[in-house]
């Protein structure tokens, strides 16, 4: 079972280029999420999605965005890279509203120079 | 906004030993939930929390809902070196599944 898959798991980007974090899950979870993880920190909700057609802001939406055109895919969107959104990246899915068990994708790891 | 404390930050322990961490909140949360982060991979869901005074075991894991609805602890008993990772709690208050989470708990294991 495919799960939550990221793509790319790793990437290096100079300050100023944009990129997709792309995000896609085969379990036909009406939820996506996009979380970034800081060294020593816990998860910051970025945006996130209870539909395909449908995004709110999470807690630091600034400097990303997000579109959700299927129930599979939730890319999220880097338009100008600042060495402050060096992170690793975890995308996460669950099934419908109240049931909270969230799964995470394997991360992509972030870096801007 | 709201904001979980998580202790301690990390733990040293040797291999048979019990481990136990904490989370604590000003809010209350509906849900608790332990996951387990492994390097290089995303979080597991260990054990989901539904009601105050909840206590619900997954193998040697315990964990347990406060009653006040504003803590959470997780127990390892007879800890083995593949319990290594950071464990990180994470609450829920309601609305479109915005999980909070702690910053997480490092735990080292030595054989």
């Amino acid at each position: 079972n495919a799960g939550v898959t990221q793509t790319p798991k790793f990437r290096i980007l100079k300050i100023g280029q944009s990129m997709t974090l792309q995000c896609t899950q085969d379990m036909n979870h009406n939820y996506m999420y996009w979380y970034r993880q800081d060294p020593g920190m816990g998860l910051k909700l970025i945006y996130y999605s209870v539909g395909a057609g449908i995004t709110d802001k999470g807690e630091v939406p600034n400097g990303y965005n997000v579109s959700r055109s299927t129930t599979e895919d939730f890319p999220l969107r880097l338009e100008l890279a600042a060495p402050s959104q060096t992170s690793v990246y975890f995308c996460a899915s669950s099934p419908q509203q109240g049931d909270t068990e969230a799964f995470f994708g394997q991360g992509t790891r972030l870096t801007v120079v | 906004g709201q904001q979980l404390n998580q202790s301690p930050q990390s733990m040293f322990i040797q291999e048979g030993e019990d481990v136990s961490m904490n989370c604590t909140s000003s809010s209350i949360f509906n849900t608790w939930l332990w996951y387990k982060q492994e390097p290089g991979e995303g979080p597991v869901l260990l054990i989901a929390l539904y009601k105050a005074g909840e206590l619900t075991s997954n193998g040697r894991l315990t964990a347990q809902f406060g009653i006040t609805r504003k803590d959470s602890f997780l127990n390892i008993s007879a800890s083995i070196p593949s319990d290594v990772g950071i464990y990180f709690c994470a609450g829920h208050s309601g609305g479109y599944n915005k999980l909070i989470f702690g910053a997480g708990t490092r735990l080292a294991v030595h054989p």
